[in-house]
């Protein structure tokens, strides 16, 4: 199966800890996005990136959030002093037309 | 505001009961509206694009049709795993290709 990957799965940490989740998309896709989802909400959108180029960042995401996408190819999203309120999914997705393929998320719980 | 709304929230069906779910949305000019199937602790799989009023599309017992206003996802004769959040999107109009997404429905069907 070649479709996003994403890891780690799950992350549990604590208030103030850094954490960084990884993004590996469908080869072929030059489009990347990520969204955050939280427990009865759709999915919301966080940043995109074009192969390499960081494209945009909604105002959901704060300074304690950085989003790279070196060489075009899989793509890490940090969160630096995690606060309780960024437990969510993170989700990330790739395409290359109008369509978006999601990878299964990694669920950050902050204690 | 762009927007996207679902209906209904929740959805309790017997087994071979057809039903549609309902998703209205809001946009200064449709650039694509999307239908994914997200089963718990996954991420969205994707179901299907719509990009003009009256398009239809179908896979399985999934139908989902387009009007200028609103999309349906119609469901024939369920089964128990078609149980799962149905979440409709749209593409956003300012051309960055980010996904609005709507709450999505919760839907179960009962054998």
């Amino acid at each position: 199966d070649t479709g996003v990957s994403q890891n780690p799965r799950h992350k549990i940490t604590k208030r103030g800890q850094n954490v960084t989740f990884r993004c590996d998309p469908i080869s072929e896709h030059n489009r990347l996005y990520w969204y955050r989802q939280t427990l009865g909400q759709g999915p919301e959108f966080l940043t995109y990136f074009q192969n390499e180029a960081q494209l945009e960042k909604s105002r959901l995401l704060s300074d304690r959030f950085s989003a790279e996408r070196p060489k075009g190819s899989f793509s890490t999203l940090e969160i630096q002093r995690t606060e309780q309120g960024d437990s969510a999914m993170y989700l990330c997705a790739s395409g290359s037309t109008d369509t978006q393929y999601f990878g299964p998320g990694t669920r950050l719980t902050v204690l | 505001e762009d927007q996207v709304t679902q209906s209904p929230e929740a959805l309790r069906l017997q087994e071979g009961e057809s039903s549609s779910l309902n998703c209205s949305y809001t946009v200064s000019g449709l650039r694509g509206l999307f239908w994914y199937r997200q089963d718990p602790g996954k991420g969205p799989e994707f179901l299907f694009t719509l990009y003009s009023a009256g398009e239809e599309k179908e896979k399985e017992r999934l139908k989902a049709t387009l009007t200028k206003k609103e999309s349906f996802l119609h469901i024939t004769a369920p089964k128990p795993e078609d149980s799962a959040t149905y979440l409709c999107a749209v593409q956003d109009p300012s051309g960055t290709y980010k996904y609005i997404f709507g709450t999505g429905t919760r839907l179960k069907v009962l054998a």
